[in-house]
């Protein structure tokens, strides 16, 4: 089983709202990736943990917070975000052992008004 | 120089066709090699992984590595309509990390027209 989960699948919110991505995955993968990926444009990277630790940002505005309470589920807390981060969120999981192959999941398409 | 590059595309075959996708990287150290497919609205799925120099062949789909060219290619056989979509090569380069950073290319968009 190669499943990843997100939710909420779409996310409509405020400039001034507070909401959070949630990704989940059973693999015992210990390496988790968020991306955020625009119409028509690759996925960008934008956090890696591994063993649950903060390994990688990519000068991502602290308006996104990330989190990695276990192993299995990372968080991607949202603050006072602005129109231009309307974008599809995706999360990526990959084993620490073995192959590197990273697994998507669905993603969840935020829209900021 | 993009550190991933994906030839322009679109790129249109009739149903039945080879479609030939092609790609280049900037990091001779790198040593993973993925092709995505993405459909319009949805999250990129694996289609092939390669690690090796040559071919390796799963199903309708070929990827081939050449590591001295740094040039991976994806060649669909028999193409169907449902294979439409955006393809996307990415990379996995170290720059120092422990597990390495996906890139990826900016993606071919493939019609297959019956």
């Amino acid at each position: 089983d190669t499943e990843v989960t997100q939710t909420p699948k779409h996310l409509v919110m405020g400039m001034t709202n507070k909401k959070s991505l949630k990704c989940e995955q059973h693999m015992g993968h210990r390496a988790m990736y968020w991306y955020k990926q625009k119409a028509k444009k690759p996925p960008e990277l934008m956090f890696v943990y591994s063993y649950e630790k903060l390994s990688i940002n990519e000068s991502v505005p602290s308006r996104f917070s990330p989190e990695c309470p276990n192993s299995s589920l990372l968080n991607l807390h949202l603050h006072a975000l602005q129109p231009e981060d309307s974008a599809l969120y995706l999360c990526a999981s990959r084993s620490t052992s073995g192959t590197d192959t990273q697994y998507f999941g669905p993603g969840t398409r935020l829209t900021v008004l | 120089q993009k550190e991933v590059e994906q030839n322009s595309g679109p790129l249109s075959v009739p149903e039945g066709a080879i479609a030939s996708l092609n790609c280049t990287y900037s990091d001779r150290v790198s040593q993973s090699f993925f092709w995505y497919r993405q459909y319009s609205g949805k999250s990129p799925e694996l289609i092939m992984s390669i690690y090796s120099n040559g071919d390796k062949e799963d199903g309708r789909f070929t990827a081939q590595l050449n590591k001295a060219s740094q040039y991976v290619s994806l060649l669909i056989r028999d193409s169907q309509p449902s294979d439409s979509a955006t393809y996307l090569c990415a990379v996995n380069m170290f720059g120092g990390t422990s597990y390495g950073k996906l890139t990826f290319g900016q993606g071919t968009i493939l019609t297959v027209h019956p």
